[in-house]
């Protein structure tokens, strides 16, 4: 009963670095989607993949690439790590049809330094 | 532009009583409310959702209510239990759309 697993649970990071977050999904889900948490700031999208082999740019996309894999496995790339992006990231997944809710990992806690 | 809005960073209430949270939003395209629950160093727990053709949903303790004129929800928890305290996220779509916008959040203290 895993629902959705994300890898690291933290990381740190100097700046500069790069790192790509995992994250998978076992309830057959179409769409999943990757989203940062800041204090007062709720959660950004920052990209979602509606389907295997599609993705798609959300609110804040600077900085980040997502590959879809698969369909269970959807993961997050820092390219070059900045400090701005020192926040905890969430994945998340849905079904497509009509509107239904996402359901959420644990989170992946990022520091850079 | 934050077109979901929760005007509250935080509420205390009192063991028993009734918790009211707020939710305001700006974009008439919205058709679809969704409630979370977020817990220290968990993620969001989906809680419960109302499409814009209903105005309020209930599903034991929690209701949500919609007012579509003045774009506004609430999240309704009677009685409030310690276990309520937590992080709620107010969130909203549109048909199609397949994507969420999110509140700033309000952290929900139940005091004893």
């Amino acid at each position: 009963n895993a629902g959705v697993t994300q890898t690291p649970k933290f990381q740190v990071l100097k700046t500069g670095q790069s790192m790509t977050l995992q994250c998978a999904q076992d309830m057959n889900h179409n769409s999943m989607y990757w989203y940062r948490q800041d204090p007062g700031m709720g959660l950004r999208l920052i990209y979602y993949s509606a389907s295997e082999g599609t993705t798609d740019k959300g609110e804040v996309p600077n900085g980040y690439n997502v590959s879809r894999l698969n369909k269970r496995e959807f993961s997050l790339r820092l390219e070059s790590a900045a400090p701005s992006q020192t926040s905890v990231y969430f994945c998340a997944s849905s079904e497509d049809r009509g509107n239904q809710p996402q359901h959420f990992g644990d989170g992946t806690r990022l520091s850079i330094l | 532009d934050q077109q979901v809005k929760q005007n509250s960073p935080s509420l205390s209430v009192q063991e028993g009583r009734i918790s009211i949270l707020n939710c305001d939003y700006t974009n008439s395209m919205f058709d679809y409310f969704l409630w979370y629950k977020k817990y220290p160093a968990e993620g969001p727990t989906f809680l419960i959702s109302i499409s814009s053709i209903k105005d309020k949903n209930e599903d034991g303790r929690f209701t949500v209510f919609l007012n579509k004129s003045a774009k506004h929800l609430s999240l309704h928890i009677v009685p409030s239990q310690p276990g309520d305290s937590a992080v709620y996220f107010c969130a909203a779509s549109h048909a199609g759309a397949q994507k969420l916008v999110f509140g700033q959040g309000t952290r929900l203290t139940i005091n004893p």
